[in-house]
C-alpha cells in the first residue's frame, strides 16, 4: 500500500529565508510520481512542483526546489526566499505512474501548514 | 487556458437530503477524479473514470454515485446527506498523453446542516 508521511504539522519561517518541508512515502510501484501541492485558506489545490520516480535530477520551479533522495524515500519541499503569499498548508502527495491508460489518484500526507512572519 | 469548472462552488443541504456536484474537465481530459477534503484533513480519493467507465474505486460510500458522461463531464450524486458528509469536493482532470499533473477544480464547498 501506498503511504504519505509528512511529519511537521506546522512551520513558522522568517520572510525571506528558507524553509524545508519534509515528506517521506512509502509504495511497492516501480514508476511513480511525487507531487506537493498548496492550498491557501481560500481552499484551492495549487500544483508546485513534481518528480519522477526515474528523474535523475532534482525537480525546481522557481522558487521551489524537491530534495529526491530515492534511497531514503523522501522528497523533501524546499522554498527559497519565503514570502508572506506563501504562508498557507502544503501537501505531499504521490501516485502510480502509468503510461498510457488511466492515471491513478493521488494519495496525500496529512499536510504541514506553514506560517511566513514578516 | 482552460481549466477545470466545478459547479456548485458552494451548497447546503439539510440532514437526509440528495445532493448533486458537477465537473467540466479540461478539454481533451479523458480521465476524472473526485476527492473528499474534510475540515483540517487531507483530500481523500473517492472514485475516477477514465474514457467513461469507472477506472478505480476509493473511500466513497455507498449513498454517493457517480458517471462521466459523453462529453466527459461528471457528476457526484450524494443521497441521505449526513452532517459528516460537510467536506470540500475536488473534481480533478487528467490526459493519459503527455502531462503528469492533475489539474484540480476550484472545488464544490458542501455544507450539512
Amino acid at each position: 500500500a501506498q503511504k504519505i508521511t509528512q511529519t511537521q504539522p506546522g512551520m513558522f519561517v522568517q520572510e525571506k529565508e528558507a524553509v524545508t518541508l519534509d515528506c517521506t512515502y512509502d509504495t511497492s510501484d516501480q514508476s511513480y510520481g511525487l507531487f506537493w501541492y498548496k492550498q491557501p485558506s481560500s481552499g484551492e489545490m495549487i500544483f508546485l512542483i513534481y518528480q519522477g520516480s526515474y528523474d535523475e535530477q532534482n525537480a525546481t520551479e522557481g522558487r521551489y526546489s524537491l530534495n529526491f533522495q530515492k534511497a531514503r524515500k523522501s522528497a523533501n519541499l524546499v522554498i527559497s526566499a519565503s514570502q508572506l503569499g506563501d504562508s498557507a498548508m502544503y501537501f505531499c502527495a504521490m501516485r502510480p505512474m502509468n503510461y498510457g491508460g488511466s492515471q491513478g489518484n493521488l494519495i496525500f500526507g496529512k499536510g504541514t501548514k506553514l506560517s511566513v512572519k514578516p | 487556458a482552460a481549466g477545470v469548472i466545478q459547479s456548485p462552488r458552494h451548497l447546503i443541504k439539510e440532514k437526509r437530503e440528495t445532493a448533486t456536484l458537477k465537473c467540466y474537465p479540461i478539454p481533451r481530459h479523458d480521465t476524472v477524479y473526485w476527492y473528499q477534503q474534510g475540515p483540517g484533513q487531507d483530500p481523500q480519493f473517492l472514485i475516477s473514470f477514465y474514457e467513461k467507465m469507472q477506472s478505480d474505486k476509493g473511500s466513497i460510500p455507498d449513498r454517493f454515485s457517480a458517471q462521466q458522461f459523453s462529453d466527459y463531464h461528471s457528476e457526484l450524486n450524494m443521497s441521505s446527506l449526513e452532517l459528516g458528509d460537510s467536506a470540500l469536493y475536488f473534481c480533478a482532470s487528467s490526459s493519459d498523453i503527455g502531462s503528469y499533473e492533475q489539474y484540480f477544480g476550484p472545488g464544490t464547498r458542501l455544507t450539512v446542516t
